[in-house]
């Protein structure tokens, strides 16, 4: 099974600062036809989550544009330019390269200082 | 807008049943996978079912083989699971999600399952 492994596990960020956020496969997300489904979550507190990147870098409709999904192959970042107290939650990762199996990261958990 | 309502979550003793249902509207519901997804206290997410919009296709994870069921009507909407031989490590709140491109793009509010003696 493939396994992702996000870091850090918490992350403090000051009001205004960029704050990124690594998730790492144990094998290749590039699939045979050339996609590289991993895909970016937010879940608030107390929300579902909600899809924030698809295919490595794709925001959805509706996110700001200071979240980026950015990497390849084995290694993907999502990065927030500048931390507003709304992204306050837990950001997940989630490959849907191998199929059926889809796998998440286990989470980091954004705060502010 | 996309809508995916959970219900059917309760307290099961261990070895018990449940069926869980998630109603869905605002799109055109059998044209899409769906999947339960699942996320026990303190833990990550689970992928544990999906079936395809004509469910043709049906898949579990080795956690459930054997113990759960998915099924849809797309008459009504809905898709269910149906959980066997409950165990306490399938305490956990059950989301219902849409699938397209081989990514997640709607969750619901999910439905909390405990199973306790």
């Amino acid at each position: 099974d493939v396994v992702l492994t996000q870091s850090p596990l918490s992350l403090p960020v000051t009001l205004g600062q960029p704050a990124s956020v690594s998730c790492r496969s144990s094998q290749s997300l590039v699939h045979s036809n050339g996609n590289t489904f991993l895909s970016w979550f937010q879940q608030r507190p107390g929300q579902s989550p909600r899809r924030l990147i698809y295919r490595v870098s794709n925001r959805d409709s509706g996110v700001p544009d200071r979240f980026s999904g950015s990497g390849s192959g084995t290694d993907f970042t999502l990065k927030i330019s500048r931390v507003e107290a709304e992204d306050v939650g837990v950001y997940f990762c989630m490959q849907g390269t191998h199929w059926p199996q889809l796998t998440f990261g286990g989470g980091t958990k954004v705060e502010i200082k | 807008q996309v809508r995916l309502v959970e219900s059917g979550g309760d307290l099961v003793k261990p070895g018990g049943s449940l069926r869980l249902s998630c109603a869905a509207s605002g799109f055109s519901f059998s044209d899409y996978f769906m999947t339960w997804i699942r996320q026990a206290p303190g833990k990550g997410m689970e992928w544990i079912s999906y079936i395809s919009g004509d469910s043709s296709t049906i898949y579990h994870a080795d956690s459930v083989k054997g113990r759960f069921s998915i099924s849809r009507d797309n008459a009504k909407n809905s898709v269910y699971l149906q959980m066997n031989s409950l165990r306490a490590e399938d305490t956990a709140i059950y989301y219902c999600t849409t699938v397209s491109s081989s990514s997640i793009d709607y969750w619901g509010q999910g439905t909390l399952v405990t199973v306790s003696s």
